[in-house]
């Protein structure tokens, strides 16, 4: 059973461009979240979505950030425009039920984006 | 800021030793979460503790919760070079019933051989 798989590991970019983000979450599971990590500090929390549904998205940026879960594919966290200071590891984490509250997540390996 | 701190933000101790890291937090909680994270990987969950525990162990890791002092440790008996990582305490948000946990800022652990 595949763990929570994210791609690109690393990925550059210049600033104004756009960033997208891949994860594919454990089989079987239904509900993913993202988190930003900046160095040295600790995960923080940006947007919980069920398949096809926005949940919570009160740690995501107004503008430039979105995030989708369709029906089929993996989940998209998009980063248009990008500045200096989107440059962070997304983790992207899933779980079989939610809320996170009750159960532990299990995360992928994270994207590594750079911003030129 | 509903995000916990670790103390100490880092620790070195020499393998055998056994290592302590604490944990407070602001809110009242449903659960407490200890994740390890390797550099550069993403995070793994070890052990999951409950606002009605005092105290749980899962193999060499001991966790306690004292909720009236909002605040937990993680011990790890016998350390090993594996052990090596940083060390992250999670929490809930009864009050917003928030739909995501909260992180600390991690304690950074070295094992030295």
């Amino acid at each position: 059973n595949a763990g929570v798989m994210q791609n690109p590991r690393h990925l550059v970019r210049r600033r104004g461009q756009e960033a997208r983000l891949r994860c594919s979450p454990m089989k079987g599971h239904s509900h993913v979240y993202w988190y930003r990590q900046l160095p040295e500090e600790g995960l923080k929390f940006m947007v919980y979505l069920q398949k096809e549904n926005i949940i919570d998205e009160s740690g995501m940026p107004k503008e430039r950030f979105s995030a989708e879960f369709p029906k089929e594919g993996p989940s998209i966290l998009r980063i248009q425009q990008v500045v200096r200071g989107d440059s962070a590891a997304y983790f992207c984490a899933s779980s079989p039920t939610g809320p996170a509250t009750n159960e532990k997540l299990f995360f992928g390996s994270g994207t590594q984006l750079s911003v030129l | 800021s509903q995000q916990g701190e670790e103390d100490p933000q880092a620790l070195s101790i020499q393998e055998g030793e056994n290592a302590t890291m604490n944990c407070s937090y602001k809110t009242s909680i449903n659960n407490l979460q200890w994740y390890r994270q390797n550099s550069g990987r993403g995070l793994v969950h070890l052990i999951l503790i409950r606002s009605n525990e005092r105290e749980k162990h899962s193999g060499r890791l001991r966790v306690t919760l004292d909720t009236s002092k909002k605040s937990s440790s993680l011990l790890i008996t016998a350390s090993r070079a594996a052990d090596t990582a940083s060390y992250f305490c999670a929490t809930d948000d009864i009050q917003t019933g928030a739909n995501n946990l909260f992180f600390g800022t991690g304690t950074r652990l070295t094992v030295i051989p």
